[in-house]
């Protein structure tokens, strides 16, 4: 079975710092991940991912996820944010259920990003 | 293209009352879904659709139907609401359905916000 946690309900930065939002997965096998972006009364955006082509991936907005199998996270960064990255961001990852596959969304993470 | 269209976007209900919210595809996307959002829960899956006349349950289907009569359209149906289904829902879409190892991108709607009183 898959499943995927964040680790983080709310992480609050300031403007121009580093941000990390943190993600943790189960799986068995070669995962689907995925990071989604929604920001306040609209619908989810897709921020970037995983497509085992390498395990840095670059997505919108200068964000980035490094796909680590060792300890199971692909955790979000971004080096320098901006307040306009102030949103709830879903990690997302595929799991089997049944004899079908559904998306099983994390329980966001809330940045907060202060002047 | 207009992506995922919802309808409507605000809608308060009584007890009991019934209604639908619609949702419209024109990117000819096989796989449609809906999702309710609640607070501290991220988006759980209500029902989901692999193509015209094929629907399935997701993790949270009761109280809720679907039909999918065409590939454009995936009506949410509540027959009686209640209070515990007061939510955001969503509408989303893919080119295919969800399998191992596919990393297909799911577009959404902008949202439905239900109160039920």
């Amino acid at each position: 079975a898959q499943s995927v946690t964040q680790l983080d309900s709310h992480v609050s930065v300031s403007e121009g710092t580093p941000v990390l939002l943190r993600c943790n997965y189960s799986s068995s096998y070669s995962p689907s991940l995925f990071w989604y972006v929604q920001h306040p009364n609209k619908g989810l955006q897709l921020l970037l991912k995983y497509t085992s082509a390498a395990t840095l991936v670059k997505g919108i907005n200068g964000f980035e996820a490094e796909f680590k199998k060792s300890e199971t996270s692909f955790h979000l960064t971004k080096p320098s944010a901006h307040m306009s990255d102030a949103a709830e961001y879903f990690c997302v990852v595929i799991r089997a259920s049944g004899g079908s596959y559904i998306p099983t969304f994390g329980r966001g993470t809330s940045l907060i990003v202060h002047p | 293209n207009a992506g995922v269209t919802q309808t409507p976007k605000f809608q308060v209900l009584k007890t009991g009352q019934s209604m639908t919210l619609q949702c419209a595809q024109d990117m000819n996307h096989e796989y449609m879904s809906w999702y309710r959002q609640d607070p501290g829960m991220g988006l759980r899956l209500i029902h989901y659709s692999v193509g015209a006349g094929i629907t399935d349950q997701g993790e949270v289907p009761n109280g809720y139907n679907v039909s999918r009569s065409t590939t454009e359209d995936f009506p949410l149906r509540l027959l009686s609401a209640a209070p515990s289904q007061t939510s955001v829902y969503f509408c989303a879409s893919s080119i295919s359905p969800p399998r191992q190892g596919a990393r297909d991108t799911i577009y959404f709607g902008e949202g439905s916000w239900l109160t039920v009183v």
